[in-house]
C-alpha cells in the first residue's frame, strides 16, 4: 500500500540548515510526484515545492531562493532543505504524493536558540 | 496565485443538520480537492475532483461547484465529521489552500 513517511532533526537552530526526508513505498517516484507542505503549529496549510516524476521541481516562490528539492529513486527517498531558517520556518513539514491524495505523518520542526 | 477563501471559519452544528462549507477562489480553477484534518492527525483527502468521494469517506459527504465557487456539503451532521475541513486548488501554481473551516458540534 502507498506509504511516505517523513523523518528528520526536531530542533533546527536560527539561521542553519533543515534537511528533511520523506521515504516512500507502495509507488515509484518515476511515475509520481511528490510535494511538500508545512503546517504551523495552529494555523493552515502551505505549500513548500514539488519534485516531479521526471526531477524538475516547482517551488513556493516565497521560499525558493532558500529551497532545494530533490531525490534518490533508488532509495525511493526525497530530500527537502532549506537553509537560513527562521522561527517562522517552525511548522509541522508533511510529504504528499501526486495530487496530494496520500500523506505522511508529519514531521514537527522546531526552529530555536 | 490563486486565493482560496473559505467561509464561514468556524461554525457549529446539530447532529442531524445539514452544513455547506464554502470555498472561493480569486480567479477559475478546473476542479476542487478537500481534505479532512482532526485534531493532531495529517490532513486526509476527503473529495477530489471537485465531486468525488475519496475512499472510506461517508455518502452523506457531497462536492460540488465550477469556476470560482465550490463547496462541501454534509446532508446530515454526525460527531465523528468534527474536523477542521481544508480546500486546495491544483490547477496552477503555487498550489494554494484555503485557510480552513472548523466545524464543530452543538
Amino acid at each position: 500500500q502507498v506509504q511516505l513517511k517523513e523523518s528528520g532533526p526536531g530542533l533546527v537552530q536560527p539561521s542553519q540548515t533543515l534537511s528533511l526526508t520523506c521515504t516512500v513505498s507502495g509507488f515509484s517516484l518515476t511515475s509520481n510526484s511528490v510535494h511538500w507542505v508545512r503546517q504551523p503549529p495552529g494555523k493552515g496549510l502551505e505549500w513548500v515545492g514539488a519534485i516531479w516524476s521526471g526531477g524538475s521541481t516547482d517551488y513556493n516562490s516565497a521560499l525558493k531562493s532558500r529551497l532545494s528539492i530533490s531525490r534518490d529513486t533508488s532509495k525511493s527517498q526525497v530530500f527537502l532543505k532549506m537553509n537560513s531558517l527562521q522561527t517562522e520556518d517552525t511548522a509541522i513539514y508533511f510529504c504528499t504524493r501526486r495530487n496530494c491524495d496520500y500523506w505522511g505523518q508529519g514531521v514537527m520542526v522546531t526552529v530555536s536558540s | 496565485e490563486i486565493v482560496l477563501t473559505q467561509s464561514p471559519t468556524t461554525m457549529a452544528a446539530s447532529p442531524g443538520e445539514k452544513v455547506t462549507l464554502n470555498c472561493l477562489a480569486s480567479s477559475s480553477v478546473s476542479y476542487m480537492n478537500w481534505y479532512q484534518q482532526k485534531s493532531g492527525a495529517s490532513p486526509k483527502l476527503w473529495i477530489y475532483g471537485t465531486s468525488n468521494l475519496a475512499s472510506g469517506v461517508p455518502n452523506r459527504f457531497s462536492g460540488s461547484g465550477s469556476g470560482t465557487s465550490y463547496s462541501l456539503t454534509i446532508s446530515s451532521m454526525e460527531a465523528e465529521d468534527v474536523a477542521t475541513y481544508y480546500c486546495l486548488q491544483l490547477s496552477s501554481y503555487p498550489l494554494t489552500f484555503g485557510s480552513g473551516t472548523k466545524l464543530e458540534i452543538k
